[in-house]
């Protein structure tokens, strides 16, 4: 069936490093691609997406691009700051199928 | 604008007994869905509605749960007989059409003692 993995956490950085999250997918059929972000007592909130391969989203700093090849869709940021701590979920929705498949999460901490 | 709204945003309750949780969707998404987190993990789709009809609803575990969404816009998911293994997170989540990006509520914690 179709799946996400993501990298497990949790992860602690210091603010301005380097940030990646590896999310790998399963899917029977062409996927669109999330990150989504949970801030500390709130909601589920939509980070960026992709739709189809070689895309790149991006949004607040961060990027992901959906490769096919590889099955990935990692997310990235060059320079991460306090306020970026937050569980980050990868999923998928499949052409056709509007439920969204989400990896575990990963608990990103950092610090100043 | 206001966004996905739930409630109870807190729910305890004894093994066994019947709960409802609501959902109230933005106004004008014509798609809501609900989804259950467990600890830990991430969020498990259980059903959504297209309009007042449920469109998928392959991922209720068992009979014990229910869904309605009887006017096209607030939903109920009933869970009956609730067991410990119920208690969870419950997200509800709108988008203007099918396919369209899904907003998310704060969730309703369900604890069965």
């Amino acid at each position: 069936g179709d799946s996400v993995t993501q990298m497990e956490g949790p992860v602690t950085l210091s603010e301005e490093a380097f940030l990646t999250i590896n999310c790998t997918y399963t899917a029977t059929g062409y996927p669109s691609l999330f990150w989504y972000v949970q801030y500390p007592g709130e909601g589920l909130q939509l980070l960026l997406k992709a739709t189809k391969a070689d895309d790149k989203g991006s949004n607040k700093g961060f990027e992901a691009t959906y490769r096919k090849e590889t099955t990935s869709f990692h997310l990235e940021k060059g320079s991460v700051q306090v306020s970026d701590s937050a569980v980050y979920f990868c999923a998928l929705t499949i052409q056709g199928a509007q439920k969204l498949v989400f990896g575990q999460g990963t608990r990103l901490t950092i610090n100043p | 604008g206001a966004g996905v709204s739930q409630t109870p945003s807190n729910k305890v309750t004894e093994k066994g007994k019947y709960v409802e949780l609501r959902c109230d969707p933005i106004s004008g998404h014509t798609a809501l869905y609900w989804y259950r987190q467990s600890l830990g993990q991430g969020p498990e789709f259980l059903i959504y509605f297209q309009g007042t009809g449920a469109a998928d609803d392959s991922g209720l575990p068992n009979d014990r749960f229910f869904a309605v969404r009887p006017e096209g816009s607030v939903s109920t998911l009933k869970i009956q007989r609730t067991e410990r293994g119920d208690s969870a997170v419950y997200l509800c989540a709108s988008s203007l059409q099918i396919a369209d990006t899904q907003y998310f509520g704060p969730g309703t914690r369900l604890t069965v003692l």
